[in-house]
């Protein structure tokens, strides 16, 4: 099956820092979506980013999906932004996402 | 809309004992799955359903059952619960399968003892 892959594993950084989490996805994928996980478990959508560049707010992200890896920013963080990252993806079909291990990030106030 | 919603929040289960997880959606939505979260790694899939009265096994399908007799609701059966079965549980939904944004529920945390 298709392998996904999530660098750093871990990332501690002081409020207002900015910050790049990384997905990398072994084949061509039609969904690729990023998620955050709370420190109280719920699954929040971030983007839909099978390809191109999307914003949010402080948060944005870009998918390169010819070189097959997906980029999440998040800018001037906030302890709020604590949690879990993940990056799914889905080659198409029924076959569900497929998730990566998470970025787990800590914001210091 | 409510979105996603699952009950219960919590179980604790004794081994052996079967239950069932609920799942229901007010979207619409054709394409309704269920996933597994362990500690430390991401959710795998268990079984999906493109539509009322079409299921199919996901990764990790064994020990669980699924139906789907109307498009809002996507019950998940533990058969007779094992300690391996301790996990938290999302369901999610999506328009179709493949190309669409999934919306999760929030989750049922399942302890078997």
């Amino acid at each position: 099956g298709i392998q996904v892959e999530q660098s750093p594993p871990d990332l501690i950084l002081q409020e207002g820092a900015n910050s790049t989490l990384r997905c990398n996805f072994s084949d061509s994928v039609n969904n690729l979506q990023w998620f955050h996980q709370n420190p109280w478990g719920q699954l929040i959508n971030l983007f839909y980013i099978p390809s191109g560049t999307k914003q949010n707010g402080r948060l944005s992200a870009t998918t390169v999906a010819t070189e097959r890896y997906s980029l999440l920013y998040i800018s001037s963080s906030q302890t709020t932004d604590s949690g879990v990252y993940f990056c799914a993806v889905e080659r198409g079909g029924a076959d569900g996402l497929t998730f990566g291990k998470g970025t787990h990030l800590i914001i210091q106030p | 809309n409510a979105g996603v919603t699952q009950t219960p929040k919590f179980q604790v289960l004794k081994t052996g004992q079967s239950m069932t997880l609920q799942c229901a959606q007010d979207m619409n939505h054709e394409y309704m799955s269920w996933y597994r979260q362990d500690p430390g790694m991401g959710l795998r899939l268990i079984h999906y359903s493109v539509g009322a009265g079409i299921t199919d096994q996901g990764e990790v399908p064994n020990g669980y059952n699924v139906s789907r007799s109307t498009t809002e609701d996507f019950p998940l059966r533990l058969l007779s619960a094992a300690p391996s079965q301790t996990s938290v549980y999302f369901c999610a939904s999506s328009w179709r399968e493949g190309t669409d944004t999934q919306y999760f529920g929030p989750g049922t945390r399942l302890t078997v003892l």
